[in-house]
């Protein structure tokens, strides 16, 4: 199967930007969808599609998709953006219908 | 605004089968062109896509896991559920279900139940 593939973690200062990447064969095809993890609380939905957000995410979170490699960028992070990020596409090297994670990336701000 | 809820035994036996239900409330799990995902996140590791199941009833499962699973629905009780069996204490983890819509070259999954610990021990 498909792999993406996160930094495990990633550090920005307050009011700073930060880029988290996920890399994979099956970014070429498919656009990931980008998921705020924080501890105790199910997965919420930050980004999906070209660079689409829903409502109530914060326009300080952005996404784009270049290659294999796609980028979710927060622009000014908060002391409250501190969470795990997954990236999720579908599986383009699957014989049928899957969906595929990234290993997560911890994100601290300091 | 959409709910799902999971619900299942917290603790199961090694080798014995796993079985959990979600729940779906405030829309119809029938007849509309989502998915019906279970996830789950085992204790310090990531997110792991186990299978989906779409409204029609067809399921597709993550090819690792795929000889020990099975999706099923029933839309009289809005419900669909998850059965894995043998297990073993690699299956210790948080479970959640989640509806997933897919487009062409998009997807996302936009609800997701608050999760549900099951821990395999004797």
């Amino acid at each position: 199967s498909s792999e993406l593939t996160q930094d495990p973690a990633v550090s920005v200062a307050l009011g700073q930007t930060v880029s988290i990447t996920c890399q994979g064969d099956s970014l070429r095809g498919y656009f990931a969808s980008w998921y705020q993890h924080k501890p105790g609380q199910a997965p919420l939905l930050l980004i999906y599609g070209e660079n689409n957000r829903p409502s109530g995410i914060p326009g300080r979170f952005s996404a784009s998709t270049s290659g294999n490699t796609a980028s979710l960028t927060i622009t000014g992070a908060q002391a409250e953006d501190e969470a795990d990020y997954y990236c999720n596409c579908r599986d383009s090297t699957s014989d049928h219908l899957a969906w595929v994670f990234g290993g997560g990336t911890k994100l601290t701000v300091l | 605004q959409l709910q799902l809820k999971e619900s299942g035994p917290g603790l199961v036996k090694p080798s014995e089968t796993l079985s959990l239900t979600c729940t779906v409330s405030g829309g119809s799990i029938d007849g509309s062109s989502y998915y019906w995902d279970w996830i789950r996140q085992p204790p310090g590791k990531g997110l792991e896509w186990i299978g989906s199941l779409y409204y029609s009833g067809t399921t597709y499962y993550n090819s690792s896991l795929k000889s020990r699973v099975t999706m099923s629905v029933d839309t009289s009780e809005n419900q669909f559920s998850l059965k894995m069996t043998s297990v073993t204490a690699a299956d210790t983890a948080v479970y959640y279900c989640a509806r997933h819509g897919s487009s062409g070259r998009y997807s996302f999954i936009e609800y997701w139940g608050q999760g549900h610990l099951v821990t395999v021990s004797s």
